[in-house]
C-alpha cells in the first residue's frame, strides 16, 4: 500500500478484555516496528521485526503484550487482560532494509483506551 | 549507549518569526539523525534526515536542520513559522552498531502564535 496502515484506528475496550491491534506495512518493508505513546509523551519502543522473526522484543512491558507477523507482512500486537495503564497511541512503522539511514514511516496509531 | 536529548518541552514563537527546535545526541561514530513532526491525533510524519555530505540539510514544509559534529547537535530552523507548523517535534538518532535501532527524543512542542 501507500503507506503504513493500522486497525482499529480506535479502540475501547473493558478492563481484562484482549485486544488485537493490526499494522500492514508499506509493500516491500521488511523491518517493522512496534512503538507506544502515551497521552502527549515520548515514544516507547515494544518490538522490531526483520521479516517475521523478532530479533529485538525487549521493549514489551509484561507477558501480557505479545506480538506476530506472518507472511514478512501483516503484523498484530495482541494485548491480553487489558490494564487502565494501557491505555496509549500504538504506533507501527516500517521500514526497507535496503538504503545506509534509511527511515521509518509510520502509520496513524491505533488509540486504545482501556476502562 | 546511543541516545537523543531534546531540551526543551515547549517552545512559543510568533507566527513569521525563525524557530529553532533543539536536538543533541549521543553516539559513537558518524550519526545517523532524523527529525519528525506528529501533528494532533495523527503518526509520526517524516521531515528530514541527515546520513553524510552538507551540513544543511532541507526537508518537508520549509524545514531544515543543521548538523553540527563538534556540538553534536541537530536542530531543526525554519527562517518564518506559520500557525500551522505548531505540532509535536521528535528527534531520532539511528544506531550505526545496531542497524535496527531508532532512538527518539521526548519531543518538543512547538506553539506558532498568530
Amino acid at each position: 500500500g501507500a503507506g503504513v496502515s493500522q486497525s482499529p484506528s480506535n479502540k475501547v475496550t473493558e478492563k481484562g478484555k484482549d485486544v488485537e491491534l493490526r499494522c500492514d506495512p508499506i509493500s516491500g518493508h521488511t523491518a517493522l516496528y512496534w512503538y507506544r505513546q502515551s497521552l502527549g509523551q515520548g515514544l516507547e519502543f515494544l518490538i522490531y521485526f526483520q521479516g517475521n522473526s523478532a530479533p529485538d522484543k525487549s521493549g514489551l512491558p509484561s507477558d501480557r503484550f505479545s506480538a506476530e507477523r506472518t507472511g514478512g507482512s501483516v503484523s498484530t500486537l495482541t494485548i491480553q487482560r487489558t490494564q487502565q495503564e494501557d491505555s496509549a497511541v500504538y504506533l507501527c512503522a516500517s521500514r526497507p532494509s535496503w538504503g545506509a539511514g534509511n527511515t521509518i514511516y509510520f502509520g496513524e496509531g491505533s488509540w486504545l483506551t482501556v476502562v | 549507549a546511543q541516545s537523543v536529548a531534546q531540551p526543551e518541552d515547549q517552545v512559543n514563537v510568533a507566527e513569521g518569526n525563525p524557530l529553532t527546535v533543539k536536538c543533541t545526541y549521543s553516539v559513537s561514530g558518524n550519526p545517523y539523525l532524523f527529525w519528525y513532526v506528529q501533528y494532533p491525533n495523527r503518526g509520526l510524519q517524516f521531515l528530514l534526515k541527515y546520513i553524510t555530505g552538507d551540513n544543511l540539510v532541507k526537508g518537508s514544509y520549509g524545514f531544515e536542520a543543521e548538523f553540527n559534529k563538534s556540538q553534536t547537535s541537530f536542530h531543526l530552523k525554519k527562517p518564518s513559522a506559520l500557525v500551522s507548523d505548531s505540532a509535536l517535534y521528535f528527534c531520532a538518532v539511528r544506531d550505526r552498531d545496531n542497524f535496527n535501532k531508532f532512538y527518539f527524543g521526548s519531543g518538543t512542542k512547538l506553539n506558532v502564535k498568530p
